[in-house]
Parts: C-alpha cells; structure tokens; sequence
C-alpha cells in the first residue's frame, strides 16, 4: 500500500545544531508539504513543493529550508535550531490537479524538542 | 482575526448523542472547505469535504453558509470511537489549506 512515512517519530537536540527531519512517500504524488502543528495554532505551513527542483515558503518559513531532487522525499532542515522551533512536524502530500490541495495525505509526524 | 475560528471545547457529550460544530472563517474568497479529523498524538486526516448544498456521509451532515461565512458539522448517534478533534479547513484563494485550531469532542458512554 502507498504510504508516507516521516523519521524520526521523536527528536531531542539542542540550540544551534541542525536538524534534517525525513520524509518520504510512495504516493507518486508531486505535491508535498511541511506543516507544524502548536497549542494554540493550527496546522502552519512551513514549505512546500509541486515537484522536482521546485520549493516555496509557506506562512513560517524562517529557520527552515527544504530540496526536492525526487518525487519521493522532502527532506526538512533546520539550519540552527531554536527552542522556538519546539513543534510537532507533519509533512503531507496530495495530487496534483485543479484541485491540487483538497485532500491531503498526512505522516505520523515528528515530534522535535529543541533545549 | 484568525483565518479560520473554532471552539476549542472540549465538548463532552454522552453516547447516542447529537452534537454540533461551527467553524468560520474571514475571506470571503475562499474556495473550498473540508472537516478533518485527528486523533489524539495522531496526524489529521480528512473526514469531508463540504459543499455548498450541504452533504451528508452516515452519521456526518455538512453544511455551508457563504452569506454568514461559517460551515458547521452535525454528528448524530455519537460514538465512543467520535472522541477526537474536528478541524475546520478552509481552502484560501491562493489555493493553501488554512487549519482553525480544532475542536474537541468527548463522547462518554
């Protein structure tokens, strides 16, 4: 079955070191996201890509940075990682079509602490 | 204002009980709208989408006022296995999803 799987399901680091947070899919989907979820927020978007060799910032981009070089994998990384970066991760993908964004499929998601 | 706004509840309800969420949101401009649903320590996934002359799946009714700008989720029979929270999702005019914070719902038997 297609699947997308996000590792690792827990991470602890600390300040200033960087962090890749994975994620891969089996979905053959070209529309792949970033999300973090916090108290108090919704579901925030980090990045996203509408395929190979393209990436955009979404609402809370700063910190963050993200490659395509597959359809499978949108790799997370966290340049220098600050407590605020304290989140649980989702990462998603979806069809590509008119209606490119309307049902998403999520990973497990990745719960990171930054001390 | 935020985007999209929700009750956060909790909303505690006894099993077989009906139950409601309202969801609004602040663009008019938006395009689409959709409930997920999350599990506690879980990743949303996608209950229904909501169209504009309501739509009904089992137990889940959907319904959407563009005048008012709200959409709402009317759970009837409530199950044990209901306890979760509903997100509101709303599909903006530069075609990203905006999630409200969620509603929680408790069904106790």
């Amino acid at each position: 079955d297609a699947e997308i799987t996000q590792s690792p399901r827990h991470k602890i680091t600390e300040t200033g070191r960087q962090v890749t947070l994975a994620c891969h899919q089996t979905w053959n989907h070209n529309n792949m996201f970033w999300y973090r979820q916090d108290l108090g927020h919704g579901l925030r978007l980090i990045h996203y890509s509408y395929g190979v060799q393209d990436t955009n910032k979404g609402e809370v981009s700063d910190g963050y940075s993200v490659s395509r070089s597959n359809t499978e994998d949108l790799p997370l990384t966290l340049e220098s990682a600050a407590s605020s970066q304290t989140s649980v991760y989702f990462c998603a993908s979806s069809e590509s079509g008119p209606t490119t964004n309307e049902k998403l499929f999520f990973g497990s998601g990745t719960q990171l602490s930054v001390l | 204002r935020k985007e999209v706004e929700q009750d956060p509840g909790p909303f505690n309800v006894p099993e077989g009980a009906t139950v409601a969420f309202n969801c609004t949101y602040s663009n008019s401009a938006s395009q689409s709208f959709f409930w997920y649903r999350q599990d506690c320590r879980k990743e949303p996934k996608l209950l229904m989408s909501v169209y504009s002359s309501g739509n009904e799946d089992g137990r889940f009714t959907a319904q959407l006022n563009r005048a008012s700008q709200y959409i709402s989720l009317l759970i009837r029979d409530s199950k044990l296995s209901d306890s979760a929270t509903y997100l509101c999702v709303v599909l903006s005019n530069t075609d990203k999803l905006i999630f409200g914070t969620g509603t929680r719902l408790q069904v106790f038997p």
